[in-house]
C-alpha cells in the first residue's frame, strides 16, 4: 500500500495554462506538506496544513494555491504556470511537526514549456 | 531562525570505504536533527533522527550519527560504503514548540566507486 501518492507523475504544460496536483496519505497524519525541489535539489518548503487548517505558508507567489478537503488529502492548484515552475514538487505528512519523521510522495515532475 | 548546511555538494568514496556526509546546524533552541536519503526519481525517506535523546542515532542500511552539540554538528557516517547508498543526502533541522517547519540543507551527493 501506497503510504503518500501524488497524481500526476509527470506534467508537461504550456506556459499561461492552469494545472492540478493532488495528494493523499493513509498514514492517518493530522499534518501534509508541499514541497519545490528545484534543479539543483535544493529542497523548499510551500505550506502545511494540520487538520485541514494552514499552519505553514512560505513566501511563495498567490499562483499557488493550496486545498486540503480533509486531512488525508492536500491538493496544489497553480495558476498561469511560468517557465521558473518548473521542478519537482513533493507532497509529505508527518503526524505532527517538529521532532515528527516526515514520509514522502514520489514527486510530480511539472515542466513548464 | 534555524538554517543548515551541508559541506560537499558531492561526495565520492570507493566501496567499502568510510562514508562520511557532513552537516553543520544553526538553532535558537535545541534542535531535532534528520538525515533523509533520496535515491534517484524517488521522493525522500528518513534514515535517522536526533530528538534530544541519546547523543549518538543509529538508523537504517548502517548509517548513524552523532550530535555534537559544542560543534553545532550532526554529521553522518557508515563504515563500509556499498554501492547502494549512491543517493542524495539532506540533512535537517526543526525546533520544538508550536507548529515548526523542517529546514533542509542544500544535499550532498554521495559517488560510490566500485
Amino acid at each position: 500500500d501506497t503510504a503518500v501518492s501524488q497524481t500526476p507523475k509527470y506534467l508537461v504544460t504550456q506556459m499561461g495554462n492552469d494545472k492540478s496536483i493532488k495528494c493523499e496519505q493513509n498514514l492517518g497524519h493530522d499534518t501534509m506538506y508541499w514541497y519545490k525541489q528545484d534543479s539543483k535539489k535544493f529542497l523548499k518548503i510551500m505550506f502545511s496544513y494540520n487538520n485541514k487548517e494552514l499552519i505553514i505558508n512560505e513566501t511563495v507567489p498567490n499562483r499557488f494555491s493550496p486545498k486540503s478537503p480533509d486531512k488525508a488529502h492536500l491538493n496544489l492548484h497553480i495558476n498561469s504556470l511560468e517557465l521558473g515552475d518548473s521542478a519537482v514538487y513533493f507532497c509529505a505528512s508527518s503526524q505532527q511537526t517538529g521532532s515528527e519523521t516526515q514520509y514522502f510522495g514520489p514527486g510530480t515532475r511539472l515542466l513548464v514549456l | 531562525a534555524q538554517s543548515v548546511t551541508q559541506l560537499g555538494s558531492h561526495v565520492s568514496v570507493s566501496e567499502g570505504a568510510l562514508v562520511l556526509l557532513r552537516c553543520n546546524y544553526s538553532s535558537s533552541v535545541p534542535p531535532y536533527l534528520f538525515w533523509y536519503v533520496q535515491y534517484p526519481n524517488q521522493g525522500l525517506q528518513l534514515l535517522l533522527k536526533y530528538t534530544s535523546a541519546a547523543t549518538l542515532v543509529k538508523g537504517i542500511n548502517g548509517f548513524e550519527a552523532e550530535f555534537k552539540k559544542s560543534e553545532t554538528s550532526f554529521h553522518l557516517t557508515k563504515p563500509s560504503a556499498h554501492m547502494s547508498d549512491a543517493a542524495e543526502y539532506f540533512c535537517a533541522v526543526s525546533e520544538s514548540g508550536g507548529y515548526q517547519k523542517v529546514t533542509f540543507g542544500t544535499g550532498t551527493k554521495l559517488q560510490v566507486i566500485p
